[in-house]
């Protein structure tokens, strides 16, 4: 049972480059999500998805884009990384439904922007 | 300004004290959930508390929801270095049909308990 998997962990980019942060879930979760977590600032949402084809912004968007082609999978891409991108990424999947559920959290990909 | 804060940020207890770490909102409470994290790893989910006055404990942990207060507070009874890590409380602030799930976090606590 894998649940909520990021690849890389870890990634040093230089100014400028491209990559794309993958995660997958085998969760079935219709909610996804994309956080950021800098130190002492907690987690900052970037993007969500509601289902497949449906994405939408978070509170800190700039910089980064998503896809949501089907269920399983949610891809963050980073076009032109810059010095302030460099955290800690996790997604996370939830359920949607009449009663709250927790969110089911990714290891999370270490991002050092040089 | 933070929705959820925190408090404290850092935290140092000796092995076997007990603490309480406290995450206040700023707006109505749908549901809080607590995760504990350690260096390096993902989110683990502790528990989740929904009603006023609720009370849940597992093993040493036992969390409260104040709904009077907007706030919920994670009590640790006779600290283990395995506590030590960041704790996180996360909420739903906003009714279940307009938040698409989102949840809001506070900044973390850091445990650190020495042996």
């Amino acid at each position: 049972n894998a649940g909520v998997t990021q690849t890389p962990k870890f990634r040093i980019l230089k100014i400028g480059q491209s990559m794309t942060l993958q995660c997958t879930q085998d969760m079935n979760h219709n909610y996804m999500y994309w956080y950021r977590q800098d130190p002492g600032m907690g987690l900052k949402l970037i993007y969500y998805s509601v289902g497949a084809g449906i994405t939408d912004k978070g509170e800190v968007p700039n910089g980064y884009n998503v896809s949501r082609s089907t269920t399983e999978d949610f891809p963050l891409r980073l076009e032109l990384a810059a010095p302030s991108q460099t955290s800690v990424y996790f997604c996370a999947g939830r359920d949607r439904g009449r009663r709250s559920t927790e969110a089911f959290f990714g290891q999370g990909t270490r991002l050092t922007v040089v | 300004s933070q929705e959820l804060e925190q408090s404290p940020q850092s935290l140092i207890v000796q092995e076997g004290k007990n603490l309480t770490i406290n995450c206040t909102s700023s707006k109505t409470l749908y549901g809080l959930y607590w995760y504990k994290q350690k260096y390096g790893e993902g989110l683990i989910f502790l528990m989740m508390l929904q009603k006023g006055g609720e009370e849940k404990s597992h093993e040493k942990i036992t969390a409260k929801l104040d709904e009077k207060k907007q706030q919920s507070s994670l009590h640790i009874t006779a600290s283990q270095p395995s506590h030590a890590g960041i704790y996180l409380c996360g909420a739903d602030l906003n009714a279940g049909g307009t938040s698409y799930g989102k949840l809001t976090f506070g900044q973390g606590t850091i445990l650190t308990v020495h042996p």
